[in-house]
């Protein structure tokens, strides 16, 4: 089992410019989630799903957007990135424990 | 809003001393808490859950309610202890959680 795994790693964007990051996780779990962890602020929620074809926005919502049109993907667009939203993205998935199980993250940069 | 209080960035110890990392939280009814904890390079993963009552890495973490808090507890800090730790708070529906800002635990010798 991979587990969670987040595509890409590393990115660095120009102000104005779009991208999606992927999640995707292989436990068949229903919930998943894309946090940003910054420094001083830890992990702050951004959006969240309890199943596919659903989505919910979390503490910090703006700026983002969310789909999951199969259970095991969560992605994660920035229609129009600006440096505010330079962070380290995390996604996690839980299924029915409570436990939620994190990706390595991406660290994102916005110029 | 439920909220989720670590008051030190940085708990800097020395080998075989005892450890005590400080989380406090704001909620009226029964919380369900967790530490996660991040080591250098790694993902983060759940350390200890409080309904489990259980020891991981010989750390530990009581729940009292009466001072609203859940510190995590180590009678003897190991080099391998090093991390970030986050204290983390369920938070309604869908097992959200809500963190703390974490603190960064460094062990020396």
């Amino acid at each position: 089992n991979a587990g969670v795994t987040q595509t890409p790693k590393f990115r660095v964007l120009k102000t104005g410019q779009s991208m999606t990051l992927l999640c995707a996780q292989d436990m068949n779990h229903e919930y998943m989630y894309w946090y940003r962890q910054d420094p001083g602020m830890g992990l702050r929620l951004i959006h969240y799903s309890v199943g596919e074809g659903t989505t919910a926005k979390g503490e910090v919502p703006d700026g983002y957007n969310v789909s999951r049109l199969k259970k095991q993907n969560f992605l994660l667009g920035l229609e129009s990135a600006a440096p505010s939203q330079t962070s380290v993205y995390f996604c996690a998935s839980s299924g029915t424990g409570l436990e939620q199980y994190f990706g390595p993250g991406t660290r994102l940069t916005v110029t | 809003a439920q909220r989720v209080t670590q008051p030190e960035k940085l708990l800097s110890v020395f080998k075989g001393a005892p450890v005590e990392l400080k989380c406090n939280y704001s909620y009226s009814g029964s919380p369900e808490l967790f530490w996660y904890v991040q080591y250098s390079r790694q993902r983060l993963q759940l350390l200890l859950r409080h309904i489990s009552r259980e020891s991981i890495k010989g750390f530990t973490a009581d729940l009292n309610k009466g001072e609203t808090s859940f510190h995590l507890k180590k009678p003897f800090a190991q080099e391998e202890d090093s991390a970030m730790y986050y204290c983390a708070h369920e938070t309604g529906t869908a097992s959200k959680l809500t963190f703390g800002t974490g603190t960064r635990l460094q062990v020396t010798l």
